[in-house]
């Protein structure tokens, strides 16, 4: 039990609309990564949130964002949805943000969108 | 930039084989390298790791030891049961925490 809670769990949505998914992290940790795993691929960095700011980005458009609150949970929120947006969204808490730091991963929402 | 590359799946195995899955990997620096496994409808869960040259992470019979000079964190069991049956991802770990990971590895284990 790593103690990372993702809300919901599945989800389906229309393209071009928005969304908005949940991310309680594990009890002491300040820092939140997002990442998105399409099928059959591995997971690939979306943001990372240290102390309620943004601290570090991958390659994806602004129309992903997200937000870290005071006890540490966070959003991600995708607006504009596109078909290829489809996938598993995984988030991750860790204490502090160095390389040598693990990660704790939830079981991940499932966006569809059609 | 950093990269890891795995081997291509599946792999698939009769119970009690020995299983190795290679892993290799570009980074700047001394990062951090992980084994992480992903069961069927689930998210990722750590199953081993090394922070320096010569490490050798161990988990429920898997292990694996960075490689520094032939780049590698091959992962290995000696007896795999069909419960050992999932995706394994190699990753490493880059600036600020930030995972990269490998395509992963589908392993299929019969009985």
């Amino acid at each position: 039990e790593t103690g990372v809670t993702q809300s919901p769990t599945h989800l389906i949505k229309t393209r071009g609309q928005q969304v908005t998914l949940r991310c309680s992290s594990q009890s002491g940790h300040n820092t939140v990564s997002w990442y998105q795993q399409a099928l059959g691929q591995g997971p690939q960095f979306i943001f990372q949130y240290y102390r309620e700011e943004e601290n570090g980005r991958g390659n994806f458009p602004p129309r992903f964002s997200g937000l870290q609150f005071p006890n540490y949970s966070s959003e991600l929120n995708v607006n504009a949805l596109e078909l290829d947006d489809s996938a598993l969204y995984l988030c991750a808490s860790s204490l502090g943000q160095g390389g040598h730091t693990e990660a704790f991963f939830g079981q991940g929402t499932r966006l569809t969108v059609v | 930039g950093n990269s890891v590359t795995q081997m291509e799946g599946p792999v698939t195995l009769s119970e009690e084989a020995f299983l190795t899955i290679n892993c290799t990997y570009t980074a700047t620096g001394y990062p951090s390298l992980f084994w992480y496994v992903q069961y069927p409808g689930e998210g990722l869960q750590l199953l081993l790791k090394a922070t320096k040259a010569d490490d050798k992470g161990s988990n429920k019979g898997f292990e694996a030891t960075y490689r520094k000079e032939t780049i590698s964190f091959h992962l290995e069991k000696g007896s795999v049961q069909v419960s050992d049956s999932a995706v394994y991802f190699c990753a490493l770990s880059g600036d600020w925490g930030k995972l990269q990971f490998g395509a992963g590895t589908q392993v299929v284990v019969t009985p």
